[in-house]
């Protein structure tokens, strides 16, 4: 399954599939990028960062990806888990800012 | 290593009360952030400080809410006089450098009766 961001608030996916949730970031100046897992009752829990001299990092089962010429950030989660459940939100932050800048969040349900 | 401590985690307050709230940084953790969510959104930052400086406050208003990270003990944000409107669950997060990443506490639940 597929989100874009704010556009789909919502993504529904079957145990086991991969998931890809999308961000569009608004600053071209931001140079590092946060994937945060918050669960329901809890707070932000990060998952993986990227800064902007890379396209692509992995991590154990997400991988994230960065397209700087169109403002993108994307969040691969493979193999869907039901405790992948949860609203993930991308931050932005630039290098001259003391502040991250949190986009409004795609809800991930994985249906067993 | 305890991670970011928030307290308390929940906290109801009539209308026209004060309303403190409290975050201990990691260990080693010299910046802290506040933020608030008001339901089904995402988080909108508020402060910004070190040990005994605000450093970024653009983000609370400038009326009735107040930040401190003093030398010693947790940081403390403060909201007098609460309205409904302030009702928002509140993180607190915490990073050892300022462009590094930031670790969140399990937040407060403020609910203005």
């Amino acid at each position: 399954g597929e989100s874009v961001g704010l556009h789909l608030p919502t993504l529904s996916v079957q145990e086991g599939d991969n998931s890809i949730i999308n961000c569009a970031y608004s600053n071209s100046a931001s140079d590092y990028f946060i994937w945060y897992k918050q669960e329901s009752g809890k707070g932000p829990q990060f998952i993986i960062d990227i800064r902007s001299n890379m396209d692509k990092r992995q991590g154990q089962r997400v991988t994230v990806l960065l397209n700087k010429t169109v403002k993108h950030l994307s969040l691969q989660i493979a193999a869907t888990q039901p405790g992948d459940s949860a609203v993930y939100f991308c931050a932005e932050i630039k290098s001259t800012g003391n502040q991250f800048y949190f986009g409004t969040g795609t809800s991930l349900t994985v249906i067993p | 290593n305890a991670g970011v401590m928030q307290n308390p985690r929940h906290l109801v307050r009539r209308r026209g009360q004060e309303a403190r709230l409290r975050c201990s940084p990691m260990k080693g953790h010299s910046h802290v952030y506040w933020y608030r969510q008001l339901p089904e959104e995402g988080l909108k930052f508020m402060v910004y400080l070190q040990k005994e400086n605000i450093i970024d406050e653009s983000g609370m208003p400038k009326e009735r809410f107040s930040a401190e990270f003093p030398k010693e003990g947790p940081s403390i944000l403060r909201i007098q006089q609460v309205v409904r409107g302030d009702s928002a669950a509140y993180f607190c997060a915490s990073s050892p450098f300022r462009e590094e990443t930031q670790y969140f506490g399990p937040g407060t639940r403020l609910l203005v009766l």
